[in-house]
């Protein structure tokens, strides 16, 4: 079973540039996530998805981050116009089920850097 | 919104050692989970303690929770040089309307097994 793939790795762009993440979450999982690490700091959550719904998108630090997961399968991230303070890792995962105690399964990150 | 701490950030230890790492939080929560990350890797999960429970182990790894005190601990025994990563508590709080399901990370801790 594959597991939570983001693409890509690592993206590199210029303050005010345009950048899409892309998160394909094991299949079968309705519920899929959005984390970010800035500057070694916690990985804090951004939002929320339950198929194609946003759940909970009370960590989205602005409007200059838009979450789609059109379909319910994968999601993307698009940062527009990109900042200097968005540099980071952004990660995504997904898991199944209703339960709290849900494990989440993790990407391996999406290293952003903006110049 | 709740923060987990780590202590200690960094932690050297010499192969077949033990190593202890604690997490605090602050806010009440439903349960507790310790994550890793290898460089460059995804976060990986490794144990969930409830809140009504003081103590879990997985192998060699035994984690501990207090309530009253809003601290966790993670224990790892006879430790590897594969055990080299850094390692995250994360807690799951219900907030008033229960859905809310989104990991709170602490900071990290960043453990060096060496050979």
């Amino acid at each position: 079973e594959a597991g939570v793939t983001q693409f890509p790795s690592h993206s590199v762009i210029e303050k005010g540039q345009t950048v899409t993440l892309r998160c394909d979450p094991i299949s079968g999982h309705d519920n899929l996530y959005w984390y970010r690490r800035v500057m070694g700091k916690e990985i804090k959550f951004l939002l929320h998805f339950v198929k194609e719904s946003k759940q909970d998108e009370s960590g989205m630090p602005n409007n200059r981050f838009l979450a789609e997961r059109t379909g319910g399968t994968y999601s993307t991230l698009k940062v527009q116009p990109a900042e200097l303070e968005d540099s980071g890792v952004y990660f995504c995962a997904s898991s199944q089920g209703i339960s709290h105690e849900h494990i989440q399964y993790f990407g391996a990150g999406t290293r952003l850097s903006v110049l | 919104s709740q923060q987990g701490e780590e202590d200690p950030q960094a932690l050297s230890i010499q192969e077949g050692e033990n190593a202890t790492m604690n997490c605090s939080y602050k806010t009440s929560i439903n349960n507790l989970q310790w994550y890793r990350q290898n460089s460059g890797r995804g976060l990986v999960h490794l144990i969930l303690i409830r809140s009504n429970e003081r103590e879990k182990h997985s192998g060699r790894l035994r984690v501990t929770l207090d309530t009253s005190k809003k601290s966790s601990s993670l224990l790892i025994t006879a430790s590897r040089a594969a055990d080299t990563a850094s390692y995250f508590c994360a807690t799951v709080f219900l907030g008033g309307s229960g859905s809310a399901r989104q990991l709170t990370f602490g900071s990290g801790t960043q453990l060096t097994v060496l050979p």
